[in-house]
Parts: structure tokens; sequence; C-alpha cells
């Protein structure tokens, strides 16, 4: 079984700041992994995924994640973050096989950016 | 591209009623689409999966006679919340995927208040 924790619930920085939100992964297999956010009332926007190849992904917004093999991370990365930038972010998990995929998402990191 | 819409956005409705909620997939066929109730505050909890003109596959603990779900078409799954009472109001969002892909578009999400 596949499991995502996002240690952090809340994550308050301020404006033009560098943030990082943590996720660790815990599985057996191979895995996808992927970072969503959404915004209040809305659904979940994809940022950024790692299927393969280089360990370092940028995605929308100026977000970037480091999948960490080792450490069983991928961790958002954002160098200068605005006001727009305040959503929940959820890390999420999927064996890297066929068949039926099952999406596990992490408990979500609320990032709240103070002007 | 891989657009997901879900409708209504809001609904409201009376205890004992039943509601339709629609997902759909609109710039690609999705074979298979997956439900998911998220609580405030809370992350996804997915509560079906359903492969086009299969059965839906339920997620232990979710009452498939309460939750009906229907993917008739490549386009198109639907979610109906039979005899819907208080503790049903949450936010539902839908999301599909192709065959071989292991990505998710989900769908803006449709709140329900059961009154």
């Amino acid at each position: 079984a596949q499991s995502v924790t996002q240690l952090d619930s809340q994550v308050p920085v301020f404006e033009e700041a560098p943030v990082e939100l943590r996720c660790n992964y815990s599985s057996s297999v191979s895995v996808y992994l992927f970072w969503y956010v959404q915004y209040p009332n809305q659904g979940l926007q994809l940022l950024l995924k790692y299927l393969s190849g280089s360990t370092l992904v940028k995605g929308i917004n100026g977000f970037e994640a480091e999948f960490n093999k080792s450490q069983t991370s991928f961790h958002l990365r954002k160098p200068s973050v605005h006001i727009s930038d305040t959503a929940e972010y959820f890390c999420a998990v999927i064996h890297a096989g066929g068949g039926y995929q099952k999406v596990t998402f992490g408990t979500g990191t609320k990032l709240q950016v103070i002007p | 591209g891989a657009v997901v819409s879900q409708h209504p956005s809001w609904v409201i409705c009376k205890s004992g009623t039943s509601v339709k909620i629609e997902c759909r997939s609109l710039d690609f066929q999705a074979t298979t689409m997956f439900w998911y109730r998220q609580f405030p505050k809370q992350s996804l909890m997915l509560m079906a999966t359903s492969n086009e003109g299969s059965k839906a596959t339920y997620e232990q603990g979710v009452e498939k006679d309460k939750f009906l779900i229907n993917h008739a078409s490549l386009t198109l799954s639907t979610l109906t919340v039979t005899s819907a009472h208080p503790e049903d109001s949450s936010f539902y969002i839908c999301s599909a995927r192709t065959v071989n892909s292991y990505e998710q578009y989900f769908g803006p999400g449709t709140r329900l208040t059961v009154t």
C-alpha cells in the first residue's frame, strides 16, 4: 500500500519570500508523483508531475519540485510567492504500474501568503 | 485540452430527495472516471471508480445504493445521491483519465447542501 504525508497543514509566508511545501511518500513499488493546487470552492489543478527522467520538475506558476528517491520525498518549492498563490496544495502518488491505479492524496497544506 | 466539467456547480436540496451530478470530459474520451468527496479542510476521499460500460467499483465504506454511479458513455458519468440527508452535504469532485494515462483531470467540483 502507498501513503502520502504532508506534515505541514498550514504554511504562512510573506509575499515575495520563498516557500517549500513538504511531501513524503511510502510505497513498495515505483510511483508517479503529482502536486495539485485547489483554490476555494474549486476543483484540483495540476501544478506539476514526475513520471521519469530529470528529478527536478518545473510546473506552472513558477513552482518546481524535486524527486528524491532515497528520501522518498517530493517537496514543492517556489522562490518568490504572490498573494495569488494562497490556496490548498495536495501531493499525490500513483503506482507506476499497469492496471487499476488509485491515486493517494496527502492531507493537504494550506499556503497563506501574507502581504 | 483535457477539460472536465461538472454540473451543477452548486445545488441545494431538501432532505429525502435525490440529486444527480454530471461529470463530462469535454475534449477527450474518458475510459475511467473517479468520484471523490471532500469534507471541509480535508483531503479528497475516493468514493468510487467507474469504467465506461461497467459497474462502478466502490471504496470500502461507501454505500453503493446511496451513491449511484453511471458511466454510460466515454464522456459522461453521473453520480446520484439518493434520499439525501444533511450528512451528505459535501463537495463532490470527479476526475477522468484516458486509457494508458496515469494523469487524472479534475472537474471543478459540485457543492451539495442538503437542508
